[in-house]
């Protein structure tokens, strides 16, 4: 399996503008999670889907972020509009059951200028 | 809330010798999952090792082992004959293990291990 993939591996963008993250999971797994990794605040969860759908969404930081999985093998996460303090590594992980390790993807680097 | 706690920001070790690094939690749960993940300077993030809490005895993986001291909120990573390729940012988390949607992975800040050579 190519393990978790996520693209692209590095996004700059300007302050203001739509930038869209993507994930494809392992293939079988159930759970699907957005992870943001920053010096200050280490990583943080920020949504999270179970079979889809999302279960937890309370670390998605404002109206700004959203999250979607359309099927089992997709899933975005959206920042509309971008700013500076969004710049972090975007991790998405998923897992196949309850209690079993995540699988992470390489992560994208986000800087907004 | 669960709460995962890494005490030392930065440690470093020599090349062939051991080294622990420790993890405290906090939580009210009884069923739950513990874990150290590794993130070398490439940002991937690999799993090192993971401890059920019903399991009394410490997981083990090659050179690496933890100390799972459930009473004690405690939960160290053990590394025997460091290697240069250890060097990395080490991260603990925790997962509650109730079976239901509540299973998302807490992480500590992390501690930046560096082998010497």
């Amino acid at each position: 399996d190519a393990g978790v993939i996520q693209s692209p591996r590095h996004e700059v963008t300007e302050m203001g503008q739509e930038v869209t993250l993507r994930c494809k999971p392992i293939s079988g797994h159930n759970s699907l999670f957005w992870y943001r990794q920053t010096m200050m605040r280490g990583l943080e969860l920020l949504i999270y889907f179970n079979n889809n759908v999302p279960i937890d969404d309370s670390g998605m930081p404002e109206d700004r972020f959203s999250a979607k999985m359309p099927n089992a093998s997709f899933s975005t996460l959206k920042i509309q509009p971008s700013e500076p303090r969004d710049s972090a590594v975007y991790f998405c992980a998923s897992s196949p059951w309850t209690g079993e390790k995540l699988f992470f993807g390489s992560g994208t680097q986000l800087s907004v200028l | 809330a669960q709460t995962v706690t890494q005490s030392q920001p930065e440690m470093s070790v020599q090349e062939a010798e051991t080294v622990t690094l420790s993890c405290t939690y906090d939580t009210s749960e009884s069923n739950y999952y513990l874990f150290w993940y590794k993130q070398p300077p490439s940002r991937q993030m690999i799993l090192v090792i993971r401890q059920e809490a019903y399991k009394q005895q410490n997981a083990t993986e090659n050179r690496f082992s933890v100390n799972f001291q459930k009473a004690a909120k405690s939960f160290s990573l053990k590394i025997s004959d460091s290697q240069l390729g250890d060097t990395a940012m080490y991260f603990c988390a925790f997962m509650i293990g109730s079976g239901g949607s509540n299973y998302k992975l807490t992480f500590g800040k992390g501690t930046l291990l560096t082998v010497n050579p």
